[in-house]
């Protein structure tokens, strides 16, 4: 069965320190891998999506970026965290075919607190 | 493009009914739905093609209709375990991303 992890779990950082998130996923190859962002109480932003080693869409213009190394690891990054990157960060992955492909699977989440 | 979801938020006792809508503007591929508890990460309920099908799950259904390119979930005989905060995603092409409502938060109380 597919499982994805994401990690850390919580993060507390200063404003202006980098950032690292990490997300793999288990049991399935070439999956659509997207983050996502919640500020408390709101809605899922779309952040990233990447189809593939490499490519990666950006949905919103922000001080972060994604990279996607390995087939099914999924890097959320940042050189100067602002006030604002904080957030719930949520990691998802769905097949990319067949009609269940947009099915998204989330992992737990990072909750960031930038002070 | 952000689909709009009714109401914003609902409160029920145990054994109550509910109904969540969700809206587009534009034409719709598929509607997905989501549940997602307090400090947890969004579940997938279902999904449904265009085609207006009705899926279930347990005592949640929803329905699509295409024409007014909206979808509505349907919580029968509501318990406890239904609180949370209920997504609609929605795909406007075969080869689109999914986009999501802004919530709707559901309490269920005894």
């Amino acid at each position: 069965s597919q499982t994805i992890h994401q990690w850390p779990a919580t993060l507390v950082q200063p404003v202006g320190s980098p950032l690292s998130l990490e997300c793999t996923v288990e049991g399935t190859s070439n999956p659509n891998l997207y983050w996502y962002r919640q500020a408390a109480g709101r809605g899922l932003q779309l952040l990233f999506y990447s189809v593939g080693i490499g490519q990666i869409s950006s949905e919103v213009p922000q001080n972060l970026s994604a990279s996607r190394p390995q087939d099914r690891q999924f890097i959320l990054s940042s050189k100067k965290l602002l006030l604002s990157d904080s957030g719930f960060y949520l990691c998802a992955w769905s097949t990319g075919q067949g009609v269940a492909k947009n099915i998204q699977y989330f992992g737990a989440g990072t909750r960031l607190s930038v002070l | 493009q952000q689909p709009v979801q009714s109401p914003q938020a609902v409160i029920l006792r145990e054994g109550e009914d509910a109904v969540i809508n969700c809206s587009s503007s534009k034409a719709l591929y598929s509607v997905h739905w989501y549940r997602q508890k307090h400090g947890e990460a969004p579940v997938f309920l279902m999904i449904l093609l265009k085609g207006g099908e009705q899926k279930g799950h347990e005592k949640i259904s929803a329905s699509f209709n295409e024409k007014k390119q909206q979808s509505s979930l349907y919580l029968t005989a509501s318990q406890l375990s239904y609180s949370g905060t209920y997504f609609c995603g929605t795909v406007f092409s075969n080869t689109g991303k999914l986009i999501f409502g802004q919530g709707t938060t559901l309490q269920v109380k005894p």
